[in-house]
């Protein structure tokens, strides 16, 4: 069974600061995408970024890039130059490829709340 | 291009009843997958549904169903409502083939049993 792990219930950081969210993973699957999202408080999840297990290259999308250890099971988000409006909930998925198929099963972190100071 | 669309945003319900929920993905998504959002759980899956098809099932109790339309919109049903089913219900749309990067969530239909 696939199991997320974060173990940072809550983080602050200072506006223009980066911060690292931290995700470790338990899978038996040699295949699997990883992702992360963010909850605001109105409750959409907004998709960040994606990371393929297969991909050699961390995964960047703007002031978001993850930083990938395969062999530790990890997979933290790296936020760059903090705004005011990062704060809000973030988890840490999974998904599981089975047979070449992607499926739509995620499995889901406790999440951390982020709180960015002025 | 249109996001994932959920109605109804809001719902009260009393015990008992039931309830049907709607999930319109983003055009081109074949697949649909349903989560339950509590405090005390976080993000639990549902199910779900591809090509009209339920392709995966979580851990839930049989009060709990969907169905999938040729048009690829979800519909997810709880039938006799309990006190626990009060919930963020999230509906994620993605292609749904061989190999995808992409699931976008909806903005969700909070549920409240009286």
């Amino acid at each position: 069974a696939q199991k997320i792990t974060q173990t940072q219930p809550g983080m602050f950081v200072q506006e223009k600061e980066a911060v690292t969210l931290d995700c470790t993973y338990d899978t038996s699957d040699q295949s699997y995408g990883l992702f992360w999202y963010k909850q605001p408080s109105s409750g959409e999840m907004i998709f960040l970024i994606y990371q393929g297990s297969y991909d050699e290259q961390n995964a960047t999308e703007g002031r978001y890039s993850l930083n990938f250890q395969k062999a530790r099971k990890s997979a933290n988000l790296v936020i760059s130059a903090s705004q005011l409006g990062d704060s809000a909930m973030y988890f840490c998925a999974m998904r599981e490829v089975a047979g070449g198929t992607s499926y739509g099963k995620l499995t889901f972190g406790q999440g951390t709340i982020l709180t960015v100071h002025p | 291009k249109a996001g994932v669309t959920q109605t109804p945003r809001y719902l009260i319900k009393t015990r008992g009843q039931q309830v049907t929920l709607s999930c319109s993905p983003i055009s081109g998504h074949r697949s649909v997958s349903w989560y339950q959002q509590t405090p005390g759980q976080g993000l639990q899956f549902l199910f779900e549904y591809f090509s009209e098809t339920q392709r995966n099932k979580g851990n839930f109790p049989g009060r709990f169903s969907g169905r999938q339309f040729s048009n690829s919109r979800s519909e997810m049903n709880v039938s006799t409502l309990e006190l626990g089913d009060s919930a963020l219900y999230l509906c994620a749309s993605s292609l749904g083939g061989q190999t995808y990067n992409e699931q976008f969530f909806g903005p969700g239909t909070r549920l409240t049993v009286l």
